[in-house]
C-alpha cells in the first residue's frame, strides 16, 4: 500500500547550522503535502504545507521542496535553534487539505549547542 | 479562539473496560480526524467524521473502535473492552470545510493495564 517514509530517524546539528530532513512519498497521486512539528508529550504542530503544482514554498526560516519525479520531499530548517528539537513528520494527502493524512514515521532533530 | 480540545489528557483503564476520548474540534470546524500514535511511530489514520456522518472509517479496527460527531457537543471516540494493545496516544485534528490545514489536539494517553 501507499507509504511516507523518512531517510534517517535522528539528525543532529550544532546550534545555528542549517537542517535538512528528508521524505519519501510512494503515492504519486497525492496532492498535498505538509510537515509537522511535534514535541515531547505534545500534538504535531503544522510548520509548512506545499501544493503538488508547486516545486517549493518558503515559509520563516523553513523551506519545504518536492521533487514529483523522485516522489521526494525535504525540509529545510535555516539557523536551526535549541528550540527546534523535535520529532518532525512529513504527511501526504488526497484531495487537498483537510482530508485524511498519511504521515512518515518522523526525524527526530537534536540541536547542539 | 481556543484551539482543537481533547480530554482526558491522559486515562488509565483496565483490560475489558470502556475508553471514551473527547475531541472538541475548533470553532467554526466542522471536520474531526482521529489518528492513533504508537510509542516512536507516525500518526495513523483512524476516521473522518463531519456533524452527524462518518465520511471515512477505513483506519478503524472493525471489532471494539467507535466513533460519533453529533449535532451538538464533542466528538467521541469509544473504545470497548480495552486490551493491552489499544494503549497508545489519540489524537484529534479539525478542519474547516474545505480547508486546506487540520490542527491538531494536544492528545489522550490511554493506559490499559
Amino acid at each position: 500500500g501507499e507509504s511516507v517514509g523518512l531517510h534517517l530517524p535522528t539528525l543532529s546539528v550544532q546550534e545555528g547550522d542549517n537542517s535538512i530532513i528528508n521524505c519519501a512519498y510512494s503515492n504519486s497521486a497525492s496532492d498535498y503535502f505538509i510537515w509537522y512539528k511535534q514535541e515531547s508529550g505534545k500534538g504535531p504542530q503544522f510548520i509548512i504545507d506545499i501544493r503538488s503544482n508547486m516545486d517549493k514554498r518558503q515559509g520563516q526560516r523553513v523551506t519545504v521542496l518536492l521533487n514529483k519525479t523522485v516522489k521526494h520531499l525535504s525540509l529545510q530548517i535555516a539557523a536551526t535553534q535549541p528550540g527546534d528539537s523535535a520529532v518532525y513528520f512529513c504527511a501526504e494527502s488526497l484531495g487537498g487539505g483537510g482530508n485524511k493524512l498519511t504521515f512518515g514515521t518522523g526525524t527526530q532533530l537534536k540541536v547542539e549547542l | 479562539n481556543a484551539g482543537v480540545m481533547q480530554n482526558p489528557r491522559h486515562l488509565v483503564r483496565r483490560r475489558g473496560q470502556e475508553a471514551r476520548l473527547r475531541c472538541s474540534p475548533m470553532k467554526g470546524h466542522s471536520h474531526v480526524y482521529w489518528y492513533r500514535q504508537l510509542p516512536e511511530e507516525g500518526l495513523k489514520f483512524m476516521v473522518y467524521l463531519q456533524k452527524e456522518n462518518i465520511i471515512d472509517e477505513s483506519g478503524m479496527p472493525k471489532e471494539r473502535f467507535s466513533a460519533e460527531f453529533p449535532k451538538e457537543g464533542p466528538s467521541i471516540l469509544r473504545i470497548q473492552q480495552v486490551v493491552r494493545g489499544d494503549s497508545a496516544a489519540y489524537f484529534c485534528a479539525s478542519s474547516v470545510q474545505g480547508g486546506t490545514e487540520a490542527f491538531f489536539g494536544q492528545g489522550t494517553r490511554l493506559t490499559v493495564v
